[in-house]
């Protein structure tokens, strides 16, 4: 079975800071993982995923994430923290072969202050 | 192109009762996966449907059913309501693909379902 652990229930950064929001993984097959954010309110949104092709990945809004077997990390970040990055995260796996059914995290909550 | 909708955005029902929702996936997509999310529990898988076949199931009763339709969209059933099924509930799609791979999925604005 797939899972994942994220670290961090809450993480507060400062605008113009940089974002870790940090996750571990379990699996015991080539996973693919993926990162997802939530607005308040909104349906989650896809930031990037990895599936086994390059091991640092980017995605949207200047994210990325480092895929890292030897640590079974996939941790998410940022170089400079925006106001409107506020939300939750959730780090996510899926199985290769498994169809499109996803485990999630427990999500983090990103404060971004002024 | 048309995201992921949903309907209803929000519903109302009483324990007992049994609820529909529906899932109307992207032009193109095969497949539709059901979430629930709750403060508790976080998010759970449900069920996916591809090409009218369920695919995949997470661990929930029976109460819980889907269907999907030839024109891919998805519907979503849960029987003898309870305090507990209240939830914010997430269809996503995906194209899909045969092989199984996971891809990636885009997710509606979810079906908010207080039960009384």
């Amino acid at each position: 079975a797939q899972s994942v652990t994220q670290l961090d229930s809450h993480v507060s950064v400062s605008e113009g800071t940089p974002v870790l929001l940090r996750c571990n993984y379990s699996s015991s097959y080539s996973p693919s993982l993926f990162w997802y954010v939530q607005h308040p309110n909104k349906g989650l949104q896809l930031l990037l995923k990895y599936t086994s092709a390059a091991t640092l990945v980017k995605g949207i809004n200047g994210f990325e994430a480092e895929f890292k077997k030897s640590e079974t990390s996939f941790h998410l970040t940022k170089p400079s923290a925006h106001m409107s990055d506020a939300a939750e995260y959730f780090c996510v796996v899926s199985k290769a072969g498994g169809g499109n059914k996803l485990t999630f995290g427990t999500g983090t909550q990103l404060k971004v202050e002024l | 192109k048309a995201g992921v909708t949903q309907t209803p955005r929000y519903l109302i029902k009483t324990r007992g009762q049994q609820v529909t929702l529906s899932c109307s996936p992207i032009s193109g997509h095969r497949s539709v996966s059901w979430y629930q999310q709750t403060p508790g529990q976080g998010l759970q898988f449900l069920f996916e449907y591809f090409s009218e076949t369920q695919r995949n199931k997470g661990n929930f009763p029976g109460r819980f059913s889907g269907r999907q339709f030839s024109n891919s969209r998805s519907e979503m059933n849960v029987s003898t309501l309870e305090l507990g099924d209240s939830a914010l509930y997430l269809c996503a799609s995906s194209r899909g693909s045969s092989g199984g791979a996971p891809d990636t999925q885009y997710f509606g604005p979810g079906t908010r379902l207080t039960v009384l």
